[in-house]
């Protein structure tokens, strides 16, 4: 049973384009959500995170989007570069429990076109 | 040098032979953990241990071991190799008493396994 659903498995936007990839989760014990950015021949890395008590994380172009109602959270990335090609997953825990209990998404292929 | 190295690489091997994949890391973490990516499936844990005498399965361990032999070293084996456990193998390291918090996950560059 898929715990969190990602959408869409693929996409292309042309450069300062803004790419959203959206997520779904079923559980509403969890409490933290991160996406993670994965370079080609490169493990994934931590690139933003968000917890439920906020509706909205920014760090730079990448924004998180969060609403617990609808058990839904979302990334925008705002002026998109060739740059930020690569593989996105989201994720989703119940932060006590640590990340044995980190419930990833099926990745996002991300291609930022000239 | 990359805080979590894993060796091989890349690997192609015979159904039936046994592999090992090794793990180690300079991040002086406790927890380690094993994950494997398919297409379309995400990240999906093998296993993982909290130190060197605490194992324990993940979603995934049928047809996988591993051996924690010290704080920094982690491998995981396919004692048989099958077809379908072909995949992109990742090593990764978090540290609960750290600033960067408990979930945060380091991750190697992954070995990438072929069974034929």
């Amino acid at each position: 049973q898929q715990q969190v659903k990602q959408s869409p498995q693929s996409l292309i936007v042309q450069k300062g384009g803004i790419p959203i990839i959206n997520c779904a989760y079923e559980n509403t014990a969890f409490d933290y959500f991160p996406w993670y950015q994965q370079f080609p021949g490169k493990g994934p890395a931590l690139l933003i995170a968000i917890r439920p008590d906020v509706s909205e994380k920014k760090e730079g172009r990448f924004t998180i989007s969060f609403n617990k109602s609808a058990k839904q959270f979302s990334l925008h990335i705002m002026d998109s570069q060739p740059g930020d090609s690569a593989t996105y997953f989201c994720a989703a825990s119940i932060s006590n429990f640590g990340n044995e209990k980190l419930t990833f998404g099926t990745g996002t292929r991300l291609t930022i076109i000239p | 040098d990359a805080d979590v190295t894993q060796t091989p690489r890349n690997r192609i091997t015979k159904t039936g032979k046994r592999i090992m994949l090794e793990c180690s890391q300079t991040k002086g973490h406790d927890r380690m953990y094993w994950y494997r990516q398919d297409p379309g499936l995400g990240l999906r844990l093998i296993y993982y241990s909290f130190d060197v005498k605490d194992i324990n399965k993940g979603e995934i361990s049928d047809g996988y071991s591993v051996s924690r032999q010290a704080q920094a070293k982690f491998s995981l084996s396919l004692e048989s190799a099958i077809p379908n456990q072909t995949a992109l193998y990742f090593c990764a390291t978090s540290d609960p008493g750290g600033s960067s918090g408990a979930n945060v996950l380091t991750f190697g560059a992954g070995s990438r396994l072929t069974v034929l």
